[in-house]
């Protein structure tokens, strides 16, 4: 069974930077993108950023460029976003995401709540 | 970017009828469309890619269909576990990855 689990969110300042993981099991993560999708509350779904099987091609969404730094240890089945230069409308819950195929996302994690507020 | 819009916003249906939620892509997107549905507290859910190849463990009550610009997810004869919040999803042309903004779908 596939099974991703998000860790690492919390309260956090603005300005201030949290560090992200989500942990895989259930299939051959070295072998997949993978994704981090973000939902702000009450709101729906923004792509975030993308990371390739082996790390070579990494995409982020232009609202987090600069800031957010995405990574990946295929060793440990592990996925991490970076945060730093949070801001306030940098409030959501965190999903990592499987790519599956051309591009859909086949399976979701819990999420991970960041809140950025003074 | 491509802009993805979803119609209606809210759409209110009795169980045991048949939904019918759309996207529009602002430009064409072949067939690289997925669906999700979301209920409160939990993940997204991936129903459909493809436009209309059912997600593993999707029941068959659920269809999708259109290429290019113009996409529909039919839901045949509503159960109320479908009750939800459905997003599409464009992956054609990326980055950005896009969404649309959501169908929430209500019990009537």
């Amino acid at each position: 069974e596939v099974q991703l689990v998000e860790s690492g969110g919390g309260l956090v300042q603005p300005g201030g930077s949290l560090r992200l993981s989500c942990a895989a099991s259930g299939f051959t993560f070295s072998s997949h993108s993978m994704n981090w999708v973000r939902q702000a509350p009450g709101k729906g779904l923004e792509w975030v950023s993308s990371i390739s099987s082996g790390s070579a091609t990494i995409y982020y969404a232009d609202s987090v460029k600069g800031r957010f730094t995405i990574s990946r240890d295929n060793a440990e089945s592990s996925l991490y976003l970076q945060m730093s230069g949070l801001r306030a409308e940098d409030t959501a819950v965190y999903y990592c995401a499987k790519r599956f195929g051309s591009g859909s996302f086949d399976h979701w994690g819990q999420g991970a709540l960041v809140t950025v507020s003074p | 970017e491509i802009v993805m819009t979803q119609s209606p916003a809210t759409l209110s249906v009795s169980p045991g009828e048949r939904a019918t939620l759309s996207c529009r892509a602002s430009q064409s997107i072949s067939s690289d469309l997925a669906w999700y549905q979301q209920k409160p507290g939990q993940p997204p859910r991936l129903v459909i890619y493809g436009a209309s190849i059912r997600a593993s463990g999707i029941p068959a009550r659920f269809s999708g269909s259109g290429s290019g610009t113009e996409f529909i997810l039919t839901i045949s004869s509503l159960q109320s576990e479908d009750f939800a919040v459905y997003y599409c999803q464009q992956y054609n042309n990326w980055p950005p990855i896009t969404f649309g903004q959501g169908t929430r779908l209500e019990i009537k």
